[in-house]
């Protein structure tokens, strides 16, 4: 089955500086990359994902890029802020079914 | 979560005893599932569903069932708690098996 690691495990930022988490899959067949944001004591909220057709997504401050070749996919965000503080979540599927997750990065900005 | 909660929120219980979780959800989702959340590994996904009555295994079924016999609402069942069964547990849904909405977990305890 798809394994997927996700690195740092822990991420501390300065206020206004970028992030960035990277993930690397390996099941050649997923085409389909969502990433999760948890606040604490709350369950995973999709923030943003990628399909296996477009190199890069943006949304606002927050970005996914996707290598299928090197089989690996980026979460960048600007200009971070206090409220961007919680655990982010990669995960990668083949059409949407049996999705696998990352460990998860915990993201600290500090003021 | 709109239209997702779970059931209890949070629950203790004896190692050997049968707990039973409940998700529901008001959305009319197709597709609902259930993951357990434990540090180290992130999410992983223990049953699922595609439509009434239609479950399938995903990674982590030993020890769990799973049942359901209305849109609405997808149960959880260990049939006899085991220690390794502490976690916390997520229900999701979707319409088209993407972009998961989670609920709000449930944290299960068993001593």
């Amino acid at each position: 089955g798809e394994n997927v690691e996700q690195h740092p495990s822990t991420l501390s930022v300065q206020e206004g500086d970028s992030a960035v988490i990277k993930c690397t899959y390996s099941d050649s067949a997923s085409n389909y990359f969502p990433w999760y944001k948890q606040e604490l004591g709350k369950g995973p909220q999709l923030i943003i994902d990628i399909r296996s057709n477009v190199g890069e997504k943006k949304d606002q401050r927050i970005a996914v890029t996707l290598n299928k070749t090197a089989k690996h996919f980026s979460l960048h965000i600007t200009e971070t802020q206090p409220e961007d503080s919680a655990v982010y979540f990669c995960a990668a599927s083949i059409e949407g079914n049996d999705m696998r997750f990352g460990a998860g990065t915990r993201l600290t900005v500090k003021p | 979560d709109a239209g997702i909660t779970q059931s209890p929120r949070h629950k203790v219980t004896e190692t050997g005893t049968p707990v039973t979780l409940r998700c529901h959800q008001t959305e009319n989702h197709r597709y609902m599932y259930w993951y357990r959340q434990d540090p180290g590994h992130g999410l992983r996904l223990i049953h699922y569903s595609y439509g009434v009555k239609d479950t399938d295994k995903g990674e982590v079924s030993d020890g769990y069932s799973v049942s359901r016999s209305k849109t609405e609402d997808f149960l959880l069942t260990l049939e006899s708690a085991t220690s390794s069964q502490t976690s916390v547990y997520f229900c999701a849904i979707s319409e088209s098996s993407y972009g998961y909405t989670f609920g709000s977990g449930t944290r299960l305890t068993v001593v």
